[in-house]
């Protein structure tokens, strides 16, 4: 079953505000968690990722958190521009593929409407 | 350069038909893989390919047979189509983990949209 969720399916803001994208993780042996941004017709583009023994880490405009003790992870986006909209993932890598991969689970989505 | 791309971007095919994805990266890296994205925006990873060999299958009907004739190619057959199997396909490409001090995330290709009638 799933294990990555998330709290809100869309979240809608003001261009120009910050954005908080929310989700829950239920699987404590995840040792990489990642956020993913859709646009529409295109595939998922990788945006940041953490590793599992740090709590926060920065890029450009976007910062992720992560909180093991609750399980939570969150993306932050600075001064949301109308390029920012689009459904955005988070996802969780559980241990390792065979032959070294990577192998995200990822959660169901919010969609972030970012308002002219 | 389109990094990971798949054809076609639209299948439209009634039920019952056989038919073909494919997709190829030209990032050279090691590991594909196909997802299936349903209405609800939901991702699952089908299938892992590393290096012409399979390494992850989920639980998908055996009507899904994924071939990789080389490390850049990875298509995706579906015998006996069936309105269920109506989704967006994606394929994804990344680099091994081995000996990377950092995360290497998954490439995807735009999708192929598959509507069975």
């Amino acid at each position: 079953g799933e294990s990555v969720g998330l709290h809100l399916p869309t979240l809608s803001v003001q261009e120009g505000d910050n954005s908080i994208i929310n989700c829950a993780y239920s699987n404590s042996a995840s040792d990489y968690f990642i956020w993913y941004k859709q646009e529409s017709g295109k595939g998922p583009q990788f945006i940041i990722d953490i590793r599992s023994n740090m709590d926060k880490r920065q890029g450009q405009r976007v910062t992720v958190l992560l909180n093991k003790t609750v399980k939570h992870l969150s993306l932050q986006i600075a001064a949301t521009q109308p390029g920012d909209s689009a459904v955005y993932f988070c996802a969780e890598n559980i241990g390792l593929g065979s032959g070294g991969s990577y192998i995200p689970t990822f959660g169901r989505g919010t969609s972030l409407i970012v308002h002219p | 350069d389109t990094a990971v791309s798949q054809t076609p971007k639209y299948l439209v095919t009634q039920m019952g038909n056989d038919k073909s994805i494919k997709c190829e990266q030209n990032l050279g890296h090691d590991t594909m893989y196909w997802y299936k994205q349903d209405s609800k925006k939901f991702l699952k990873i089908m299938f892992s390919y590393n290096n012409k060999e399979l390494i992850i299958n989920e639980t998908v009907p055996n009507r899904f047979s994924p071939k990789s004739p080389d490390k850049a190619h990875l298509n995706l057959h579906i015998n006996s189509l069936e309105l269920g199997d109506s989704a967006v396909y994606f394929c994804a490409s990344s680099q091994d983990r081995a000996g990377q001090g950092q995360y290497q995330p998954q490439h995807f290709g735009d999708g192929t949209r598959l509507s069975i009638l």
